[in-house]
């Protein structure tokens, strides 16, 4: 199983990018999928769900009204539309979810390698 | 939003010798706690969940205890690949899922 995320790149302050997140090796349909961002030097901080069916999405405030997650469970995707960015926006944004050895999981087991979005001007 | 508060927030230690990480939360949250891992330049590892079962693969020497709003994660005979950052993770209230802000342990 593995989630492989690409989209990110250097934007400016006000602009959008559009992350994806390949997922394989699992039952995709049967998830949910996560959004963790890590700002350099910083922690973890979650920042949107969508559940398996993609009715139920939840967002960080910090994001709220800004960033849009959505998935295609016919191609395995799952996308963060990130619009109005800010300098704090800046980090490495993860794709996660709780797929893994523990069954029925509420926790993060699986997650992709990162991609790096530096809004700047 | 249920805060995590993790401290220290660097710990230097010895190789071979204990580290020990704590973890607060702002309320209870059962056992419905995990720690992580993360190396430079690496993603997360899942070490522990509910508060105190290891991950397939985590060595013996990675123990968790704790429940309610106080939790602690025992490094024993630290090795060099277990200088890293460690996160606690609660999943008991959400949203939002809510991390610590990160224990670097270093090498003394």
């Amino acid at each position: 199983a593995q989630l492989v995320e690409s989209g990110g790149g250097v934007v400016q302050p006000g602009g959008s990018l559009t992350l994806s997140c390949a997922a394989s090796g699992f039952s995709f349909v049967a998830y949910g999928m996560h959004w963790v961002r890590q700002a350099p030097g910083k922690g973890l901080e979650w920042v949107a769900f969508i559940r398996s069916d993609g009715t139920i999405k939840y967002y960080a405030d910090s994001v709220k009204g800004r960033f849009t997650i959505s998935r295609d469970n016919s191609k395995n995707m799952v996308y963060l539309q990130m619009g109005n960015l800010r300098v704090e926006d800046t980090a490495v944004y993860y794709c996660a979810n709780f797929y893994g050895e523990q069954v029925y999981a509420e926790f993060f087991q699986l997650w992709g390698q990162g991609t790096l979005v530096t809004v700047s001007s | 939003e249920i805060v995590m508060t993790q401290s220290p927030d660097t710990l230097s230690v010895s190789p071979g010798e204990r580290a020990t990480l704590s973890c607060r939360a702002s309320q209870s949250v059962n056992s419905n706690l995990a720690w992580y891992q993360q190396r430079p330049g690496q993603g997360p590892r899942l070490l522990i969940y509910g508060a105190s079962t290891r991950a397939t693969g985590v060595p013996a020497r990675f123990s968790g205890s704790g429940s309610g709003t106080e939790f602690t994660l025992t490094i024993s005979h630290l090795q060099s690949e277990d200088f890293a950052v460690y996160y606690c993770h609660q999943y008991h209230y959400w949203p939002p899922w809510t991390f610590g802000q990160g224990t670097k342990v270093e090498i003394k």
